[in-house]
């Protein structure tokens, strides 16, 4: 919605990093956030970064702000096949989500 | 607490049928919010609620749309004279005021209109 964009697939082989990039609108969001969703499961919220940060490392995702260019993206390190599914971005304080990027993991 | 509950979890309707779902909601959280998701797309918001005020309404969503959240706990999502259209996951969340927004979300609601 609002024309969060996200590219549609990426895939990486287990144990490198993923980088998932998302594009975003609006310039009030307060939060933005990303989520996972699982094959059969529901959105599960993976991380959030508060607009006056850059960066916000939390375990093996660091999440990287550029509110000049509205860039957002999620860098996963030592990918897992657990981490094979659907990842969102969302912008407006989590009302508005991208289509998704399916992360898929090769073993 | 068992998280955000949605019933029913399947609903198969025809055309021009009316349903209604019913999403609870973490109890302590007083933010309700409804999306509806289709295959290969994101979750698209339709409306959310502080207690029963309901504070935001997309404005895609159709007349046929309607929502409540009488006494600021559970809520419910109507549909009327259904679409093959509408056919959808109709997804549930809640949130707590100072904790960053953060959603929790339910299982869905899948909607199958025949």
């Amino acid at each position: 919605g609002e024309d969060v964009e996200q590219s549609l697939f990426l895939s990486v082989r287990e144990g490198d990093s993923s980088v998932i990039n998302c594009t975003y609108t609006d310039s009030s969001s307060t939060y933005l956030y990303w989520y996972k969703q699982e094959p059969g499961a529901g959105l599960q919220l993976l991380t959030y970064i508060f607009s006056n940060m850059d960066m916000k490392q939390d375990q093996r995702l660091t999440v990287l702000l550029n509110k000049k260019d509205k860039h957002l993206s999620l860098r996963i390190a030592d990918t897992q096949t657990g981490d094979s599914a659907i990842y969102f971005c969302a912008e407006k304080n989590g009302l508005f989500f991208g289509t998704g990027t399916r992360l898929t993991v090769i073993p | 607490d068992t998280g955000v509950s949605q019933n029913p979890r399947h609903k198969i309707t025809k055309r021009g049928q009316n349903v209604t779902f019913r999403c609870d909601p973490i109890s302590e959280h007083n933010r309700l919010y409804w999306y509806r998701q289709t295959l290969g797309q994101g979750p698209e918001f339709l409306t959310y609620f502080q207690n029963e005020a309901q504070l935001e309404k997309s404005r895609l969503l159709s007349d046929r749309f309607s929502a409540e959240r009488p006494k600021g706990s559970f809520s419910t999502l109507e549909i009327q004279r259904t679409e093959q259209g509408d056919s959808a996951m109709y997804l549930c969340a809640s949130s707590q005021p100072g904790q960053n927004y953060e959603q929790y979300f339910g299982p869905g609601t899948r909607l199958t209109v025949t």
